[in-house]
């Protein structure tokens, strides 16, 4: 299984709203990712977990709230989003978090609107 | 991570072969060239990646100039399937900041019928 799956493939939340996005991987990978990618950029970092373990915050809001509860599942959990957080959020994988040979594997992303 | 430079779009018709270029010269001796592609509206796809050979796959072809301020990626028979946004990155190879992929503006490809 090569595959990163994402759900909800959309999502529309109010900003007073509570949801949370998750992510999967099956290939034994021990670093996972999520981006952020709005409309017409490339996709930004904005947290890397290693051995289900937070290493990398590239100074997200506090409104981002990402979770590992193992080594397959990774979650970001959303609270008072504003609406300029509507993006596509893109989670990835990669063997490990550093070293040679560690190509990242991309879901197909959330789709999330902030109304 | 060093720079990378990329035309912002190309075309090219279908059964041809697509020659990608970026520009990254100030790239240190420890640094890869990566290259991930974006179908619309997918999340990125890994393609290739290099140090100093050139490096071929099922999917493509990397070609690294000798003093590796250049290369260029080569999809040897494009179809319209490979009609995407082609991201060129550059990255270490271990320590620092390797965990980072930093995507630039890449190159969209259209390939035509």
């Amino acid at each position: 299984d090569t595959e990163v799956t994402q759900t909800p493939k959309h999502l529309v939340m109010g900003m007073t709203n509570k949801k949370s996005l998750k992510c999967e991987q099956h290939m034994g990978h021990r670093a996972m990712y999520w981006y952020k990618q709005k409309a017409k950029k490339p996709p930004e970092l904005m947290f890397v977990y290693s051995y289900e373990k937070l290493s990398i915050n590239e100074s997200v809001p506090s409104r981002f709230s990402p979770e590992c509860p193992n080594s397959s599942l990774l979650n970001l959990h959303l609270h008072a989003l504003q609406p300029e957080d509507s993006a596509l959020y893109l989670c990835a994988s990669s063997r490990h978090a550093s070293g040679s040979y560690n190509e990242q594997f991309f879901g197909p992303g959330t789709r999330l609107t902030v109304l | 991570d060093a720079k990378t430079t990329q035309p912002p779009s190309m075309d090219c018709a279908e059964g041809r072969a697509a020659n990608l270029p970026c520009n990254h010269s100030t790239i240190s001796g420890n640094e890869y060239v990566y290259w991930y592609r974006q179908i619309h509206s997918q999340g990125p796809q890994y393609i290739i990646h290099g140090l100093k050979n050139n490096e071929t796959n099922e999917m493509a072809s990397l070609i690294i100039t000798e003093d590796r301020k250049s290369s260029t990626l080569i999809l040897p028979h494009a179809t319209l399937r490979d009609t995407a946004v082609y991201y060129c990155i550059v990255r270490l190879d271990s320590g620092g900041s390797n965990y980072k992929l930093t995507f630039g503006k890449g190159t969209l490809l259209t390939v035509n019928p």
